[in-house]
């Protein structure tokens, strides 16, 4: 099993600052590694799929990267909106998923 | 617009079975592949099974493999599955969620989820 690690696990930001989340793989998922945000009490919401490719209606500050087995969410400038938790998950072997970074305010 | 409604969580006995179903409208059902995953405060976010767009390949995670079948439904645009010999830490909120056109893929449409409990 692909193992999925975050980081860090609690990431506090300011508004209107740049957040960076961290997905590691235990080995190689190619590339085939989304993102996604939940917010308290609310179904997970695709963000990013492709490693790099914004789901429908998802704004612009939000970009991914990476290759191989390290993955970056970006969240270029901070909106209230935003604050919440994000998960990545691997589809290159079955699925994966990390255990989440949860994202507030600083 | 793409809705998935599950169903057929409750409480159920350690050694039970369940068999939850998830509705899904608003797109062509027959083309996606499917998948269910489960949420705990404990372990997130864990997947428990796929199946195909035509049903013909499908499988469980190693956690509920022997004790997981999922089956779908494209007439009816329903997707199951169905759970037995469950455990406490079976114990979860159950999400049918949208797969891929042609493979295993991440998941763009969430159901609510349904909840289940394992306890005596």
């Amino acid at each position: 099993e692909i193992v999925m690690t975050q980081s860090p696990a609690i990431l506090s930001v300011s508004l209107g600052e740049r957040a960076t989340l961290s997905c590691r793989a235990s080995q190689s998922v190619s590339s085939n590694l989304a993102w996604y945000q939940q917010k308290p009490g609310q179904t997970p919401r695709l963000l990013i799929y492709d490693t790099s490719t914004r789901a429908t209606g998802i704004p612009a500050r939000f970009s991914g990267s990476g290759s191989g087995t390290e993955y970056t969410l970006t969240i270029s400038s901070l909106q209230s909106e935003d604050f919440a938790v994000y998960f990545c998950q691997q589809y290159n072997s079955w699925y994966t998923f990390g255990q989440g970074t949860k994202l507030e305010v600083k | 617009q793409v809705q998935l409604v599950e169903s057929g969580g409750g409480l159920v006995k350690p050694g039970g079975s369940l068999r939850l179903s998830c509705a899904a409208s608003g797109f062509s059902f027959s083309d996606f592949y499917m998948g269910w995953i489960r949420e705990t405060p404990g372990k997130g976010l864990e997947w428990v099974s796929y199946i195909s767009s035509s049903g013909s390949s499908r499988g469980c995670a190693d956690s509920m493999k022997g004790r997981c079948t999922i089956s779908r439904d494209n007439a009816k645009n329903l997707l199951y599955l169905e759970m037995n010999s469950l455990r406490v830490d079976d114990a979860a909120v159950y999400y049918c969620a949208r797969g891929g056109k042609r493979r295993l893929e991440y998941f763009d449409y969430w159901g609510q989820g349904t909840l289940v409990t394992v306890s005596s």
